[in-house]
């Protein structure tokens, strides 16, 4: 299985702060990583897809870039809302698997 | 709108099965899969398995093999899950999504995730 390692596992900013979260994937897997948001107590929202396409309706200071193994999801202007749970996700293989999660808080 | 409509929540005692349904509405029904996704208590997320809605071919995580079936009735437009023998361990949420499917060889590959259902609790306890 091709195993997804994102971080960090946690981290605190300010309103206003660039933030970014990575994941790195075992192995190749092109450009087919997702990024999703996900607040408590609620479904997970896609935000980016394939590596850097900002899905429909998602803010635009959401953006993604990376292709390979190594790929990078940000954040520019941190809003109160964005406090959730932002995971990633590799679609180049089946078992489909997420990154570990990274909890953001402000 | 697309929207995916799941069951309501079940408690179930180890060694019982449960059946989860997903009823989509808003798109095609067979131009997509349905991906179920698991989250137990404090945890991440942890893909079960996905189904081509518009002829049924399955594919599931090595873990849940022999326990988990998915299935679709496209004349309803729901999906269903079912997962047998049940641990205390299964206890988590079950969501299903709407998936885009992705050409590979003669075949499908799952892809992005973008529309997803509001989640049904499965509580297993004796």
């Amino acid at each position: 299985d091709i195993q997804m390692t994102q971080s960090p596992s946690s981290l605190s900013a300010s309103v206003g702060d660039r933030v970014t979260i990575t994941c790195q994937a075992s192995q190749d897997v092109g450009k087919y990583v997702h990024w999703y948001q996900q607040k408590v107590g609620k479904a997970p929202k896609l935000l980016i897809y394939d590596g850097s396409i900002l899905e429909t309706g998602a803010p635009s200071r959401f953006s993604g870039s990376g292709s390979g193994t190594d790929f990078t999801f940000t954040i520019n202007s941190l809003q109160p809302e964005d406090v959730a749970t932002y995971y990633c996700q590799q679609c180049d293989d089946v078992p489909v698997t997420f990154g570990q999660g990274t909890r953001l808080e402000i | 709108q697309v929207q995916l409509e799941q069951s309501e929540h079940e408690v179930k005692k180890p060694g019982a099965s449960v059946k989860v349904s997903c009823k989509a509405s808003g798109y095609t029904f067979a131009s997509h899969g349905i991906s179920w996704v698991r989250q137990a208590p404090g945890q991440g997320l942890e893909w079960v398995g996905w189904i081509t809605a518009y002829n049924g071919h399955t594919k599931y995580a090595d873990k849940f093999q022999g326990r988990v079936t998915m299935t679709t009735d496209t004349s309803t437009t729901t999906a269903y899950m079912q997962l047998r023998t049940l641990r205390s361990d299964d206890t988590a949420v079950y969501y299903c999504a709407r998936v885009e499917m992705l050409r590979y060889l003669e075949s499908f590959l799952p892809s992005r995730h973008d529309y997803w259902g509001q989640g049904t609790l499965v509580t297993v306890s004796s």
